[in-house]
């Protein structure tokens, strides 16, 4: 079990920019969520996916917000024209059914 | 709308001093609530699930109980390296499985 892991662990990007993040899972963990933490709060939940499939997203994921999970495995989460209110720390977790989630150490974003 | 609250917002202990952090949740079907410890720059790190009222989890220092309306987590003889942010979060039967409803955490600091 080597955890979940992210990539990058930081980015600083200018706003207007676009952005991708990498999440590799727990190899077993069919499942993979994305939440968003700013400082001070706790995780808010932005999307899921059971294997390939997109299965629920958030209000917060506005349309310039877009995440894939081709095969199952890893997934990216794509930010689109960056904006100042973007900036925060990006976190990827994976589970099996009925077992907790597991974060990874997540992607800080500074939109400039 | 499930929220959930956690007091104190922050927590200043001696070593050896034990002490509790509350949880406070509303929700509309109360399917899990979790409790994770949180270390700077890093992802939240699991420790319990609480199913029902009047369960109760152990680990090293640290005790977890649920009631109807609130979870406590109690720290025994804390050590400077309990020192993190601690989570709860609360999962509903409205929801999916991925979508945790976390609240801001308490700073628990242990002094030597």
């Amino acid at each position: 079990d080597t955890g979940v892991s992210q990539d990058p662990r930081h980015k600083i990007t200018k706003r207007g920019q676009n952005v991708t993040f990498r999440c590799d899972p727990i190899s077993e963990h069919n499942r993979l969520y994305w939440y968003r933490q700013t400082l001070g709060q706790g995780p808010e939940f932005l999307t899921y996916f059971q294997n390939e499939a997109q299965l629920e997203k958030s209000r917060l994921l506005s349309d310039r917000f877009s995440a894939e999970r081709p095969k199952g495995s890893f997934s990216t989460l794509e930010i689109q024209r960056t904006e100042q209110g973007d900036s925060a720390m990006y976190l990827c977790a994976s589970s099996t059914p009925g077992s907790p989630l597991h974060f990874g150490n997540g992607t800080r974003l500074t939109v400039t | 709308e499930d929220q959930v609250t956690q007091s104190p917002e922050a927590l200043r202990l001696q070593e050896g001093e034990s002490s509790s952090l509350n949880c406070s949740y509303t929700v509309s079907g109360l399917r899990g609530l979790f409790w994770y410890r949180q270390d700077p720059g890093k992802g939240p790190e699991f420790l319990f699930t609480l199913y029902s009222a009047g369960e109760e989890k152990e680990k090293e220092r640290l005790k977890a109980t649920l009631t109807k309306k609130e979870s406590f987590l109690h720290i025994t003889a804390p050590k400077p390296e309990d020192s993190a942010t601690y989570l709860c979060a609360v999962m509903n039967y409205g929801g999916s499985q991925g979508n945790l409803i976390f609240g801001k955490g308490t700073k628990l600091s242990v002094k030597p």
